[in-house]
């Protein structure tokens, strides 16, 4: 079945630095991606999405980037602060539903 | 405010015992979802409805059942059938087309 996967389960950054989390997805007929935010005992809060006829997309201090050849995606965050501690899901479009990874827990120490 | 609202926001179940939880949304999306979250784990899809009167099993429906009878309501039964219950409930909207889907802040179902 379809999957979706991270890199890392923790990501440790000191605050000022770049972060850059990395997410894996297995189908390729997935034409629409999207990155959420989750803070503890909160639900996912979008933070960007990115549609397959993309590579790159840019919001505030985050940027998204999709490279279907190798079927990856990463979120960047420029300028890590504190208040970016917390869980990163990466979700793809599936059939009718979102395939959600596993999260990654970014940590930022000041 | 538009949003979405899970209700309660813990909820505790006996032995035996159904439970449901709320789920209301205004934003007047046609799509609703339900997932189920484990400590350290990603989201795992219940069960969803894209119309109302009218839903489907995803990936974990086993000993939960839905009703969709307004546009903006979607609870959640949790039935005794259900043998691990406990975790992170949460509940998700959206509209038509390739647009993100909008998370409550969810309900943390424990047994007693």
């Amino acid at each position: 079945g379809e999957s979706v996967g991270l890199h890392l389960p923790t990501l440790s950054v000191q605050e000022g630095d770049n972060s850059i989390i990395n997410c894996a997805y297995s189908n390729s007929a997935s034409d629409y991606f999207i990155w959420y935010k989750q803070e503890s005992g909160k639900g996912p809060q979008f933070i960007i999405d990115i549609r397959s006829n993309m590579d790159k997309r840019q919001g505030q201090r985050v940027t998204v980037l999709l490279n279907k050849t190798v079927k990856h995606l990463s979120l960047q965050i420029a300028a890590t602060q504190p208040g970016d501690s917390a869980v990163y899901f990466c979700a793809s479009q599936g059939f009718q539903k979102l395939v959600f990874g596993t999260g990654t827990r970014l940590l930022v120490s000041p | 405010d538009g949003g979405i609202t899970q209700s309660p926001k813990y909820l505790f179940r006996k032995e035996g015992q159904n439970v449901t939880l709320s789920c209301e949304q205004n934003l007047n999306h046609d799509a609703m979802y339900w997932y189920r979250q484990d400590p350290g784990q990603g989201l795992r899809l219940i069960y969803y409805s894209q119309i109302v009167n009218d839903f489907q099993k995803g990936d974990i429906a086993e000993g939960y059942s839905v009703s969709r009878e307004k546009k903006e309501s979607f609870p959640l039964t949790v039935t005794s059938a259900q043998k691990n219950p406990t975790a992170f409930y949460l509940c998700a909207s959206k509209g038509q087309g390739n647009q993100p889907q909008h998370f409550g802040d969810g309900t943390r179902l424990s047994i007693l």
